[in-house]
Formats: structure tokens, sequence, C-alpha cells
């Protein structure tokens, strides 16, 4: 099977702009997660999809949104960018919902806010 | 909710000798706790992984330990070889249905 991918690989943008991530996940997979990946703060967890619903969110703010299309492909999307959001985006996806099923990361989507 | 911290955040072993890295959570009701390795410029991948029911688990060359009474458990690594140079990340789940939170991973270089 096709791993997990993600579109882009790389962005930049500028302060204030928006951005939108895409995940395609291992057919057959039904749950996408998010995690924020920064040098200091290891991996951060944003939210989790699972048939088309968000299951889990974490501690992130608003501008931080996400969705899941009923092929399971997710995208997440950062408003008004700021700079301390440059990090490396993974997505994970895997077979159910929840943290008992193992997750298969994508290669990440590495975003620079300039 | 649930806290994970991991020491140490960077370790050097000569290659042969052992790896122990060490996480603590916060949440006694945690129950599942994973490890996933990340070589330089790859996507973090299970290694090994355990359930609150379970003391030890050994795969080969590496092991995790589970203390629930003190609330933490570790990865250890004998035999270490130069493709065990990675950042490995622990993580804790209270249950099913919470998502994994992670530790801010350890470095581990192994030095031929």
């Amino acid at each position: 099977k096709a791993g997990v991918t993600q579109t882009p690989r790389y962005l930049i943008k500028t302060r204030g702009q928006q951005v939108t991530l895409s995940c395609s996940p291992i057919s057959g997979h039904r749950s996408v997660s998010w995690y924020q990946q920064t040098p200091g703060q290891g991996l951060q967890f944003l939210f989790e999809y699972f048939s088309e619903t968000q299951r889990n969110k974490g501690n992130f703010p608003g501008r931080f949104s996400g969705r899941q299309f009923s092929n399971s492909r997710s995208e997440m999307n950062v408003s008004t960018l700021e700079l301390g959001d440059s990090a490396l985006y993974l997505c994970a996806s895997s077979q159910g919902q929840g943290a008992y099923n193992e997750q298969f990361f994508g290669p990440g989507t590495r975003l620079t806010v300039l | 909710g649930e806290n994970v911290e991991q020491h140490p955040s960077t370790l050097s072993v000569q290659e042969g000798d052992s790896a122990v890295i060490k996480c603590t959570y916060s949440d006694s009701a945690s129950n599942y706790f994973p490890w996933y390795k990340q070589e330089l410029g790859k996507r973090p991948q299970l290694i090994i992984d355990i359930r609150s029911n379970v003391g030890e688990k050994k795969d080969q060359r590496i092991a995790v330990t589970l203390n629930k009474t003190a609330k933490h458990f570790s990865l250890h690594i004998t035999e270490t070889q130069p493709e065990d140079s990675a950042v490995y990340f622990c993580a804790a789940a209270i249950s099913g249905n919470t998502p994994l939170v992670f530790g801010k991973g350890t470095r581990l270089s192994v030095i031929a």
C-alpha cells in the first residue's frame, strides 16, 4: 500500500496570510491526526478526524482548523499566520480512531512564516 | 490533562553499549505507552508499545519497562548500532478515545 502523503512539502508564507495543508491517508485508514513538530516542543497534537468528524482537539488557538472528506483525505488550515507557526506539520493516519491504533506518519509539510 | 516528560534530551553512546531513555507521565489513568523512532529527515515510526497490564515487553534488541506506581516507563536498547541513531519519542494515552501525548524527544547518537 502507498504510504501517507502530504502536500505541499514546503511552504513559505508571510505573517497574516493563511495556509492550507493536505494529507492523504493510507488506503482503508479512516482516522487522520495532525501534529506540529518543533525542535523545542517535540510532537504536539492538533486534532484528530475520524469519519469526517473531529474527535479530539489539542490546545491550539482557533486559527488552526481542519476537516476531513468522505474519502478520508484531510486538510488543515491556519489563518492569520504568526512567526511562531513556523514548524513541521505532520499528519498521521490509522485504521481506527484513537490512541490504541498505530499511527502512520506522512513526510510532513515544512511551513516557514516570514 | 496528561503531561509526559522525557529524559535525557540528548544521549551519546559507544557502539555496542546500551542506551536507556526514561519518560514520566502525570495521569495515573494512562494505560497505553508507545515509542516512536524518527531518523534524520524521515517520518516517525512505531517501534514498540506497552499496555498498563504488562510490566515489560521485548522485541529483539529493544525493550520497554513500565512502573505504574512511579508513573514512569523506559526504553532500553542493547548492543547499539549506528542505525539506532535517531530521535526517540515516548507517548502516553489515557484511553483509546483520547489522543497520544508525546514527550519532547531524545536524540540518540551511536558513535562507531
